[in-house]
């Protein structure tokens, strides 16, 4: 089984500190991506990775940025948290081209207070 | 103008009674896909089914069918004979431009919540 995990299912942070979440993958996935989720809003793409080192802006990418070092492992990274990225954050993966579903993580409820 | 429109925010299905969620797409691309994915409230996403845009037959799995109608560009979930373990989240996805090698990224829908009744 494709398992996806995350590094917290909850995080608590306060305005202004640097937040890292990880998330790791073990089939071998060319692409992973990072989702927020807000009600009513569905899940928006932030980031994602198509190769090592190679990251591409998603539709909400202003105040996050990406880290891709290891195939396995795609790090999501809020500079300077604030209290409008309190979400619900959620890692996925998936082959690369072709039509493959993607796999997701448990997510990480991240609260910024 | 969204992409992915799922209109019922929320809704109640009687069990063992069949449901029908309705998700609407826009795009110009003649080859793309629809994914629809189940989140229960433990969080996890659930991959359930997936229609191409070039499939002849509507898609099915198991009590999952997708009436995908391409003039109208909609794609609906039906859920047959419904069972209290189907009260979720469900949400609608669309992965535009096949053809294009990179990426496979998905485009979603605000959901609907599935509440079955006994």
């Amino acid at each position: 089984d494709v398992k996806v995990t995350q590094s917290s299912r909850y995080l608590v942070k306060r305005t202004g500190e640097k937040v890292f979440l990880e998330c790791v993958q073990d089939m071998d996935h060319e692409n992973m991506f990072w989702y927020r989720q807000d009600p009513g809003l569905g899940l928006r793409l932030i980031y994602f990775s198509y190769d090592v080192k190679m990251k591409e802006k998603g539709d909400i990418p202003e105040g996050y940025s990406v880290s891709r070092e290891k195939k396995e492992r795609f790090s999501l990274i809020l500079e300077s948290a604030s209290t409008n990225q309190t979400s619900m954050y959620l890692c996925a993966s998936s082959y690369g081209g072709g039509v493959s579903e993607q796999y997701f993580g448990p997510g990480t409820r991240l609260t910024v207070t | 103008a969204q992409k992915i429109t799922q209109t019922q925010p929320g809704m109640f299905v009687q069990e063992k009674e069949a449901v029908t969620l309705d998700c609407t797409y826009d795009t110009s691309d003649q080859s793309y896909g629809l994914f629809w994915y189940k989140q229960p409230s433990s969080g996890e996403m659930i991959f359930l089914i997936y229609q191409g845009s070039y499939d002849e037959q509507n898609a099915t799995e198991g009590r999952y069918s997708l009436n995908f109608q391409k003039a109208r560009k909609s794609a609906n979930l039906v859920i047959s004979a419904s069972q209290l373990g189907d009260s979720a989240m469900y949400f609608c996805a669309m992965r535009e431009a096949l053809i294009k090698a990179a990426g496979n990224k998905l485009t979603f829908g605000g959901g609907t919540r599935v509440l079955v009744k006994p």
